[in-house]
């Protein structure tokens, strides 16, 4: 069965340091999305990438925060200067956008930073 | 922009139903009522969606009232795997944009 894959699986950072997070979606997916959960906390919604570009955010994603897909396949969430509040589980998204649009969640990337 | 409600835990015996109740009494008539779950911090897993009708898979059935203000997921013989947080989340379906709205969702533990 298709899988959103992520990698890494967990990353320890020092405060400060830029940090890129990879996703390789379903293959015929077209739709993207980041997701985080602060450790006790909700799951929740970063950003959608729909058609090479953002589609929505949330306050959360601010200027530190970017997304690409730079080939195709992959889909990158980026941290440019990681603080300690950015430690938490992330979690990568898509869906084909078919039927009633469900969506397929990674195992995520647990990111650490100290 | 919590539209739904439900309990915060709750327990289930292994091998009996689990029914797990849904408060959605804003819900607009476009919008379907999906349930995730998530074990143990892994990635959020689709369970099954709905709009009116009541809904089974292989994994469970959704019963959802008449006049749609809320819905049970019930998980026909729980397992100790089924252990986890399930999440009801109500959202337009057939929009450009499949996002979901996490809330607290109730966390269910199954026991031997």
């Amino acid at each position: 069965e298709p899988e959103v894959t992520q990698t890494p699986s967990h990353q320890v950072t020092q405060m400060g340091q830029e940090v890129i997070l990879r996703c390789v979606p379903i293959s015929n997916h077209l739709y993207f999305y980041w997701y985080r959960q602060i450790l006790g906390q909700k799951v929740e919604f970063l950003v959608s990438f729909y058609n090479n570009e953002i589609s929505e955010k949330s306050e959360i994603f601010d200027d530190q925060f970017s997304v690409e897909r730079p080939d195709g396949s992959n889909f990158t969430l980026k941290i440019r200067s990681t603080k300690l509040e950015d430690s938490a589980m992330y979690f990568c998204a898509s869906s084909g956008g078919q039927g009633h649009g469900e969506l397929f969640f990674g195992e995520g990337s647990r990111l650490t930073v100290l | 922009d919590a539209k739904t409600t439900q309990p915060t835990s709750m327990d289930c015996a292994e091998g009996r139903a689990a029914n797990l109740p849904c408060n959605h009494s804003t819900i607009s008539g476009n919008e379907y009522v999906y349930w995730y779950r998530q074990i143990h911090s892994q990635g959020p897993q689709y369970i099954i969606h709905g709009l009116k009708n009541n809904e089974t898979n292989e994994m469970a059935s959704l019963i959802i009232t008449e006049d749609r203000k809320s819905s049970t997921l019930i998980l026909p013989h729980a397992t100790l795997r089924d252990t986890a947080v399930y999440y009801c989340i109500v959202r337009v379906a057939w929009s450009n944009d499949y996002k979901l709205s996490f809330g607290a969702g109730t966390t269910v533990t199954v026991r031997a």
